[in-house]
């Protein structure tokens, strides 16, 4: 199956730092990947979604010039943190769409924690 | 207002029974309804995908119902394992709601020995 795989599996930052996240997807090409936060016991909420070769689209509320998103590749999306804060700290999820129903399939997650 | 709502919100059984969890949705038109499984700390897992003419659709011991008109699914678990301890998350796709992917808050299920 379509495999799906995220770097670093979790990272401990101080405040005030960057974090970059890659998004890879491993035997398929994805022209569309998207990225999530998930809180405790919350479901997952889509942050942006991110086009091969455009910029992402952002949803409401979410600061596109702090959580920046390169699209570089068909098989590598990443994000940014940059000046991460306490409140950033969240498991940070991404997926990448494929096939007949535009399936989107789940990376393992990014858990961050900003001191 | 499109939503996608889980019951129970958690469930605890013993290991070896069945369990059903349920999925009521209002998206309207949709694209297709799937079930994910999450467990701590990873991704969620693709169980099932069903697009709105199809009832019914089994991956193993996970066996999923859809009913369109009125705008219901189920997730059967059948002779539940340790390892079926996780978060069920139902999903319907609804492009044309703006939104590709609509998520229920999940249902979390633990399986005691």
């Amino acid at each position: 199956g379509a495999v799906v795989s995220q770097h670093p599996s979790w990272v401990i930052c101080k405040s005030g730092t960057s974090v970059k996240i890659e998004c890879r997807s491993l035997d398929f090409q994805a022209t569309t990947m998207f990225w999530y936060r998930q809180f405790p016991k919350q479901s997952l909420m889509l942050m942006a979604t991110s086009n091969e070769g455009s910029k992402a689209t952002y949803e409401q509320g979410v600061e596109k010039d702090k959580f920046l998103i390169n699209h570089a590749s068909l098989t590598l999306s990443t994000l940014t943190v940059t000046s991460a804060h306490p409140e950033d700290s969240s498991f940070y999820i991404c997926s990448a769409e494929t096939g007949y129903y535009n399936e989107q399939f789940f990376g393992p997650g990014t858990r961050l924690t900003v001191l | 207002k499109n939503q996608v709502e889980q019951s129970p919100q958690s469930l605890i059984i013993l290991e070896g029974k069945n369990c059903t969890l349920q999925c009521n949705y209002t998206v309207s038109p949709f694209s297709n309804l799937r079930w994910y499984k999450q467990d701590t700390g990873r991704g969620p897992v693709s169980l099932t995908i069903m697009t709105f003419s199809e009832n019914t659709k089994s991956n193993g011991r996970y066996t999923a119902t859809l009913d369109a008109d009125t705008k219901q699914s189920s997730l059967h678990i059948t002779a539940s394992q340790l390892s079926d301890s996780a978060s069920y998350i139902c999903v319907v796709s609804a492009p044309q709601a703006g939104t590709a992917l609509i998520f229920g808050k999940g249902t979390t299920l633990s399986v005691s020995s």
